[in-house]
């Protein structure tokens, strides 16, 4: 089975604070995706990786950035936490090839700022 | 924009009935997923659709793939407390990226 991991169930930061989201998986999957998920809004992608040390933004990447510098590892940086971003971060990867791209999801971090 | 759109957005049922969720799109998906979340945790893969017109079954549940591969629908027969969550729809287009739906949240009642 795919495994998924991330550091922080829960997360209560101060606005203005670093903070650091960690993700690994076990399948070396190519993939890796950083989502956030608010009521109502669905889940909004705001950074992938396909490859070591590659990135590209999503759709809502402000006041966000990533490292991946291992394959099986994908972080997510707030620069400077803002309380607009309380939400339900879900990490995900997949595997690079034929006609799906099903993800694996990690449990999920619920980031509170406060 | 691409956009999936679930409904309903809420459902809540008796155990033993039946229903059925839809997910609609103006775009081509080379491939659509089902997914379900329970709270507290991240989705978790229940099916994936390529073929335009597929069935695929999972004990009760049915899922359908639109001929022209825009839309899909998700059929629970006999729902079961069990199957309380959310139902999340996703679709791709070849690319790395992958459009979600914003979910139907099922409430079973035993």
């Amino acid at each position: 089975d795919v495994k998924v991991t991330q550091s922080s169930r829960y997360l209560v930061k101060r606005t203005g604070e670093k903070v650091f989201l960690e993700c690994v998986q076990d399948m070396d999957h190519e993939n890796m995706f950083w989502y956030r998920q608010d009521p109502g809004l669905g889940l909004r992608l705001i950074y992938f990786s396909y490859d070591v040390k590659m990135k590209e933004k999503g759709d809502i990447p402000e006041g966000y950035s990533v490292s991946r510098e291992k394959k099986e590892r994908f972080s997510l940086i707030l620069e400077s936490a803002s309380t607009n971003q309380t939400s339900m971060y879900l990490c995900a990867s997949s595997f690079m090839g034929g006609p799906s791209y099903e993800q694996y999801f990690g449990p999920g971090t619920r980031l509170t700022v406060t | 924009t691409q956009l999936l759109e679930q409904s309903p957005q809420f459902l809540s049922i008796q155990e033993g009935e039946n229903l059925t969720v839809y997910c609609n799109s103006s775009s081509v998906f080379s491939s659509l997923q089902w997914y379900r979340q329970e709270p507290g945790e991240g989705p978790v893969l229940l099916v994936t659709v390529v073929t335009g017109g597929e069935v695929k079954k999972l004990k009760r549940l049915t899922f359908q793939f639109g001929d022209a591969r825009k839309d899909s629908s998700l059929h629970i027969t006999a729902a079961q407390p069990g199957d309380t969550g959310l139902y999340l729809c996703a679709g791709n287009t070849g690319g790395f990226k992958t459009i979600f739906g914003a979910g139907t949240r099922l409430f079973v009642k035993a």
